[in-house]
């Protein structure tokens, strides 16, 4: 079935490191991809977005590349921050009709000083 | 803009009763509103869609009778917890939809704690 697939396991690096969180999907058509970010205790915050094949969704710093011919969505960041621990989820939208989300099982990421 | 709030942001209430958790938009009006539920250390799971002036649709498994979604306006939806039990103890996070630029954006209020004892 349509689905999200997030790589295993949380992600510790040092600060100034590069991020990169793999997210592919599994679709009939053609959705519309988006990472939410999850700070401890809230809820989630849009982080960015595209909607149709090679849109390049940015904010803060982090890029998403929405690749049709491999069905990935994954998130990188060039130098991350000790802020940007938090969970990371990759989520699609427009397979289902009513704009319902199927997310990822989420990434935590661990940024050390 | 696009600001979703949740109230209250946590409760703590005995076994048996009921508890009322609020969703708005504030700077928009959204025709659909979802509610999840999120245990520790794991995703989201989408418990129902709230659409205005209709009656909600629940994801199997979801008790509609337990799980009661009012959404009275275009800007507030409420997911009511009935005759709560310890179980039911969880993370409630609710998104709102804002239509725009050729496409749907979900975008999530802070989440409400629960804590039945």
């Amino acid at each position: 079935g349509d689905s999200v697939t997030q790589m295993e396991g949380p992600v510790t690096l040092s600060e100034e490191a590069f991020l990169t969180i793999n997210c592919t999907y599994t679709a009939t058509g053609y959705p519309s991809l988006f990472w939410y970010v999850q700070y401890p205790g809230e809820g989630l915050q849009l982080l960015l977005k595209a909607t149709k094949a090679d849109d390049k969704g940015s904010n803060k710093g982090f890029e998403a590349t929405y690749r049709k011919e491999t069905t990935s969505f994954h998130l990188e960041k060039g130098s991350v921050q000790v802020s940007d621990s938090a969970v990371y989820f990759c989520a699609l939208s427009g397979l289902y009709g009513n704009n319902r989300l199927a997310f990822g099982k989420g990434n935590q990421v661990v940024v050390i000083p | 803009g696009a600001v979703v709030s949740q109230h209250p942001s946590w409760v703590i209430c005995k076994s048996g009763t009921s508890v009322k958790i609020e969703c708005r938009s504030l700077d928009f009006q959204a025709t659909t509103m979802f509610w999840y539920r999120q245990f520790p250390k794991q995703s989201l799971m989408l418990m129902a869609t709230s659409n205005e002036g209709s009656k909600a649709t629940y994801e199997q498994g979801v008790e509609k009778d337990k799980f009661l979604i009012n959404h009275a306006s275009l800007t507030l939806s409420t997911l009511t917890v009935t005759s709560a039990h310890p179980e039911d103890s969880s993370f409630y996070i609710c998104s709102a939809t804002l239509t725009g630029g050729g496409t749907d954006t979900q975008y999530f209020g802070p989440g409400t704690r629960l804590t039945v004892l």
